[in-house]
């Protein structure tokens, strides 16, 4: 089974300023790879697919990157409804499994 | 897209519950669907999926033997039975849509249904 870690735990940013998210797999996932957010208590939203997709509706501000075993996500001008957690999904290897999160929280 | 969980609730280990999952707003019978739990405060954990003609069904190791997932593509309706429960089933209980020619990435959830596995 894949193992997928994401760094930071937390993070702290202040609204307007870039906050850059990190999720390492334990083994190549390729572009594999999907993030969402979720906002207390709230389902989980699709971000971004094969990497670097953003999915229907997704603002430009949310940017996605790399292959392999590092993988990114990127949200520059951050608005206050950013501030959520957010979790990557790997789909390269059965079973499919997740992030442990990221926090993103306002500095 | 809407997708509306229903049947939670609180049961005693060993017991049983059935969720279902209603679905609107697209062609409930062209999608791949799945069932992915939360445990408070804790991560996301895919439990099992059906294709879009319930002729096809997966489970994760965890449930696997114990939930059976199904589908009525005429009343629109997605299920999960789940016996023999145990307190890590614990968990808020998501009902998910496929993303269009994806196979276990979810475009649409519905707002989750709390099952509480407790003597």
């Amino acid at each position: 089974e894949i193992v997928m870690t994401q760094s930071p735990a937390t993070l702290s940013v202040s609204p307007g300023d870039r906050a850059t998210l990190s999720c390492r797999a334990s083994q190549s996932i390729s572009s594999n790879l999907a993030w969402y957010q979720q906002k207390p208590g709230q389902a989980p939203r699709l971000l971004i697919y094969d990497a670097s997709t953003r999915a229907t509706g997704i603002p430009a501000r949310f940017s996605g990157s790399g292959s392999g075993t590092e993988l990114t996500l990127t949200i520059t001008s951050l608005q206050s409804e950013d501030f959520a957690v957010y979790f990557c999904q790997q789909y390269n290897h059965w079973p499919y499994t997740f992030g442990q999160g990221t926090t993103l929280e306002i500095k | 897209v809407q997708l509306l969980e229903s049947g939670g609730g609180l049961v005693q280990p060993g017991g049983s519950l059935k969720l279902s999952c209603a679905a609107s707003g697209f062609t409930f019978s062209s999608a791949g669907m799945s069932w992915v739990r939360q445990a408070p405060g804790k991560g996301l954990e895919w439990v099992s999926a059906i294709s879009d003609s319930g002729a096809n069904t997966f489970y994760a190791d965890s449930v696997k033997g114990r939930f059976t997932i199904s589908r009525d593509n005429s009343k629109n309706i997605l299920y999960l039975q789940m016996n023999s429960l145990r307190a890590e089933d614990t968990a808020i209980y998501y009902c998910a849509k496929d993303l269009h020619d994806y196979w276990l990435i979810w475009e649409s959830w519905g707002q989750g249904i709390l099952v509480t596995v407790s003597s």
